[in-house]
């Protein structure tokens, strides 16, 4: 079975620039989460969307992210305009939510420089 | 408010040695606790996780875990390290929000493997 897939994988881009993330979760996953992983502030849940709904966003550091989840089986986080502080390693993550124990997948990751 | 800590970003040990991997946390409810494991450049994969049930859990590639409400700890142990246990550990928690499981993770634990 496919896993969660991210892409792109890595991306380098200039400041100002629009950044965009995708994300496929795993075929029959109902929630979908999107996290940052930098050395400074380690893992953070930015965004989390169940049934394609957002559910909490306030993990989103400020109004240039902004995330969407068109369908059950496509999701985008984008960053405009991009900063060099976002440089960062995104990751995706999908689980079946019918309860607290379903174990999240994450996705490879993209990893984001912002120069 | 939920919260993990993990004491030690760096701990190394001798192939063969025991690993000991610790992990507190933080909840004013029952918690659900986490491992997670991720290698170079590679997504979160899960190691175990505690449910309420067995307080000694098993998980995969040898690792086990003891929740301990009175010490509110949640530590990783292996008997015995081996080269391919070399990655960075993370424990994440969660508690009952409704519709999806938000886990907070820890700062993480590099293990180093020497020979």
């Amino acid at each position: 079975d496919a896993g969660v897939i991210q892409s792109p994988r890595h991306e380098v881009t200039e400041m100002g620039q629009e950044v965009t993330l995708r994300c496929k979760p795993i075929s029959g996953h109902n929630s979908l989460f999107w996290y940052r992983q930098t050395m400074m502030r380690g893992l953070e849940l930015l965004i989390y969307f169940n049934n394609n709904v957002p559910i909490d966003d306030s993990g989103m550091p400020e109004d240039r992210f902004s995330a969407k989840m068109p369908n059950a089986s496509f999701s985008t986080l984008k960053i405009q305009p991009s900063e060099p502080r976002d440089s960062a390693v995104y990751f995706c993550a999908s689980n079946v939510a019918g309860g607290l124990l379903d174990t999240q997948y994450f996705g490879p990751g993209t990893r984001l420089t912002v120069l | 408010a939920q919260s993990v800590t993990q004491l030690g970003s760096h701990v190394s040990v001798s192939e063969g040695a025991l690993v000991l991997l610790r992990c507190n946390y933080s909840s004013s409810v029952p918690p659900y606790l986490f491992w997670y494991v991720q290698y170079p450049n590679q997504g979160l994969q899960l190691l175990l996780k505690y449910t309420s049930a067995a307080t000694l859990v098993k998980g995969i590639n040898g690792f086990e875990a003891e929740f301990k409400k009175s010490e509110t700890s949640f530590h990783l142990t292996k008997p015995s390290a081996h080269m391919s246990d070399a990655a960075e550990y993370f424990c994440a928690v969660t508690t009952p929000t409704g519709t999806a499981s938000k886990l907070t993770f820890g700062t993480g634990t590099r293990l180093q493997v020497t020979l």
